[in-house]
């Protein structure tokens, strides 16, 4: 199985702040990396396919980038809605495999 | 818009058969356009994929629970299910039903809400 490593596990920001979280692939992965959002007691939500491609209904706030092992999300300007824990996951191989998360709090 | 649905028991006795369906609307499953899974979520925890199915029944479940695991399809019902047999407690988890892509690994674009099993006696 790939192994995704997320970093931060946690972060405490603004409504404002530019917000980047990082994943790291345990083996290349070409772009097959997704990023999802979940908030408490919800399904995911996709938000990212193939490292950088939105969405569809995906606010443009959202962004990938990456290619290989290493990849970013950025949410460009924190809006209150986005306060929730993010996910990444490979989809290159089965069994495709997440990230630990990553939980954006209120500072 | 696609849409999915879990439904199954929401307490289940250790040792015994976990059982949910997913009923799909919207689509339908018989076009072959995509992989139907199960993913999980334990209390407070991250995202464990369980395995998929193929409108053709072709199944692929994760290694860590492939002897347990048991996943069917019924296209004409648009629906797919899920049996784990001898659970224990290290089985209490949100179960969702998702729509994968049209290869066997790919992200997920619809989920169910999920549904909350809990194994206990």
């Amino acid at each position: 199985d790939i192994q995704m490593t997320q970093s931060p596990s946690s972060l405490s920001v603004s409504v404002g702040d530019r917000v980047t979280i990082t994943c790291r692939a345990g083996q290349i992965i070409s772009n097959y990396l997704a990023w999802y959002q979940q908030k408490p007691g919800k399904a995911p939500k996709l938000l990212i396919y193939d490292s950088s491609r939105l969405q569809s209904g995906a606010p443009s706030r959202f962004s990938g980038s990456g290619s290989g092992t290493d990849f970013t999300l950025i949410i460009s300007s924190l809006q209150p809605e986005d306060f929730a824990t993010y996910y990444c996951q490979q989809s290159y191989s089965v069994p495709p495999t997440f990230g630990q998360g990553t939980k954006v709090e209120i500072k | 818009q696609v849409q999915l649905q879990e439904s199954g028991p929401g307490l289940v006795k250790p040792s015994q058969t976990l059982s949910l369906t997913c009923t799909v609307s919207g689509g339908s499953m018989s076009s072959g356009t995509s992989y139907w899974s199960w993913i999980r979520q334990h209390p407070g925890g991250g995202l464990e994929w369980i395995g998929h199915i193929y409108y053709s029944g072709s199944t692929y479940y994760n290694p860590s629970l492939k002897s347990r695991l048991a996943m069917s399809i019924d296209t004409s019902k648009n629906e797919f299910s899920l049996r784990l047999s001898s659970v224990t407690a290290a089985d209490t988890a949100l179960y969702f039903c998702a729509r994968g892509g049209t290869v066997p690994a790919d992200y997920f674009d619809y989920w169910g809400q999920g549904t909350l099993v809990t194994v206990s006696s």
